[in-house]
């Protein structure tokens, strides 16, 4: 059974600086791993989508990597802003109808 | 890209009244739609999958006869929450995968349902 999880579940830093949010999953074949942003009481904002043959995916200051191999990715923020504050979500897919498994979450406060 | 919605966005409703809402796929078909819903400061989790013309696989925890599901054609399927509880007050996130040349999910804008 899959299992995703973040760490740190909550993380607070000043403005301006770069930043990592880490991912694991316990099952390797996976289709692809996604990057999500939600806000406070909102619906899901993509950020960055890493198909399983991809190392890593960049998108602005976002830059997400996966090792497939080691069940890892991770998203890199660079120059964090406050409009960033949010609550990032890495998911894994195994196959490209199949369903999501969302990891628990990293609380992201950046402070001005 | 891809649009998903739901309606309605919000809804409260009374302790043992049944609540439908309802996910469309906007601009592309999907045969399989996925409902999940979401605790507060909680992360999302799976409740089931929605297949067209056929029953919907629920998963494990699930009550399949509470959360009623239909996919009744390629772009609609609906959750109805039957007898709802203060309990089953949550954010609800339909979400259908698009395949192409990029296989994605696309995700709807959520549901809150307020149960008193």
């Amino acid at each position: 059974k899959q299992e995703v999880t973040q760490i740190p579940a909550a993380l607070s830093v000043p403005e301006g600086e770069n930043l990592v949010l880490n991912c694991s999953f316990t099952d390797s074949a996976i289709y692809n791993l996604q990057w999500f942003r939600q806000d406070p009481g909102k619906g899901l904002t993509s950020l960055l989508l890493i198909q399983s043959s991809q190392r890593e995916q960049t998108s602005g200051r976002l830059n997400a990597s996966l090792d497939k191999s080691s069940g890892r990715s991770t998203l890199y923020i660079a120059a964090s802003q406050p409009g960033d504050s949010a609550t990032y979500l890495c998911a894994v897919r195994r196959s490209s109808a199949s369903k999501i498994i969302f990891g628990s979450g990293t609380r992201l406060s950046i402070r001005p | 890209g891809a649009v998903v919605s739901q309606h309605p966005s919000r809804v409260i409703c009374k302790s043992g009244t049944s609540v439908k809402i309802e996910c469309r796929s906007l601009d592309f078909q999907a045969t399989t739609m996925f409902w999940y819903r979401q605790f507060p400061k909680q992360s999302l989790m799976l409740m089931a999958t929605s297949n067209e013309g056929s029953k919907a696989t629920y998963e494990q925890g699930v009550e399949k006869d509470k959360f009623l599901i239909n996919h009744a054609s390629l772009t609609l399927s609906t959750l109805t929450v039957t007898s709802a509880h203060p309990e089953d007050s949550s954010f609800y996130i339909c979400s259908a995968p698009r395949t192409g040349e990029i296989d994605e999910q696309y995700f709807g804008p959520g549901t809150r349902l307020t149960v008193t």
